[in-house]
């Protein structure tokens, strides 16, 4: 059964840090990596997807890294803002069938200060 | 915009009383799903439709139902809340292909009193 770790559970930076996220899975079988962000009481906002053949991805500020075979991605984000402020989850996708499914990490709560 | 839209945002329910959940999107996407996220826990899978097919997580208590009438809409319903039914109700939705990413809605927050 795949089981994704994030690390660590909190965080909380000076504005401008750069910082990273980790998250860890059990079983390197996976199709792609998603990183999502959720702000207290809201849903979740789409913010990288690696699919299992890529090393990395970037958008503005994030960069995330996928390592397949020692089950580790990490997120990386620059200069942090306090608008950053969030939880942070990753969340792997398996299964056998053209559109899989998700299992997700617990998350890593960032505050960013100014 | 293309999005993924649930109704209401909040709910509040009595023990016991049935209550159904929205989901509604304009991706056009061929797979929804249902994750129940309670306070500070992961996102738990409870069901999926791909195209009419329903998909039920083994897991997945029989109080929870779904309903997907077309394309662009899926219901939950809990049959009978309990105060541990209380939680983030998320919808999600993706298509079959390409990075079958996958698309979420902003969340239902149900309180069971």
């Amino acid at each position: 059964k795949q089981e994704v770790t994030q690390i660590p559970a909190a965080l909380s930076v000076p504005e401008g840090e750069n910082l990273v996220l980790n998250c860890s899975f059990t079983d390197s079988a996976i199709y792609n990596l998603q990183w999502f962000r959720q702000d207290p009481g809201k849903g979740l906002t789409s913010l990288l997807l690696i699919q299992s053949s890529q090393r990395e991805q970037t958008s503005g500020r994030l960069n995330a890294s996928l390592d397949k075979s020692s089950g580790r991605s990490t997120l990386y984000i620059a200069a942090s803002q306090p608008g950053d402020s969030a939880t942070y989850l990753c969340a792997v996708r398996t299964g056998g069938t053209s559109y899989g499914k998700l299992t997700f990490g617990q998350g890593t709560i960032l505050t960013v200060h100014p | 915009d293309a999005m993924v839209i649930q109704n209401p945002r909040y709910q509040v329910t009595q023990f016991g009383k049935p209550v159904t959940l929205s989901c509604s999107q304009t991706l056009n996407h061929n797979v929804m799903y249902w994750y129940q996220q309670k306070s500070s826990q992961a996102p738990k899978l409870l069901f999926h439709y791909y195209d009419k097919d329903f998909n039920n997580e083994a897991d997945t208590p029989d109080n929870f139902q779904s309903r997907r009438p077309n394309t662009s809409f899926c219901f939950l319903d809990i049959r009978s809340p309990g105060l541990g039914d209380a939680a983030m109700y998320l919808c999600a939705t993706s298509r079959t292909g390409g990075s079958n990413e996958q698309f979420f809605g902003p969340g239902t927050r149900l309180t069971v009193l």
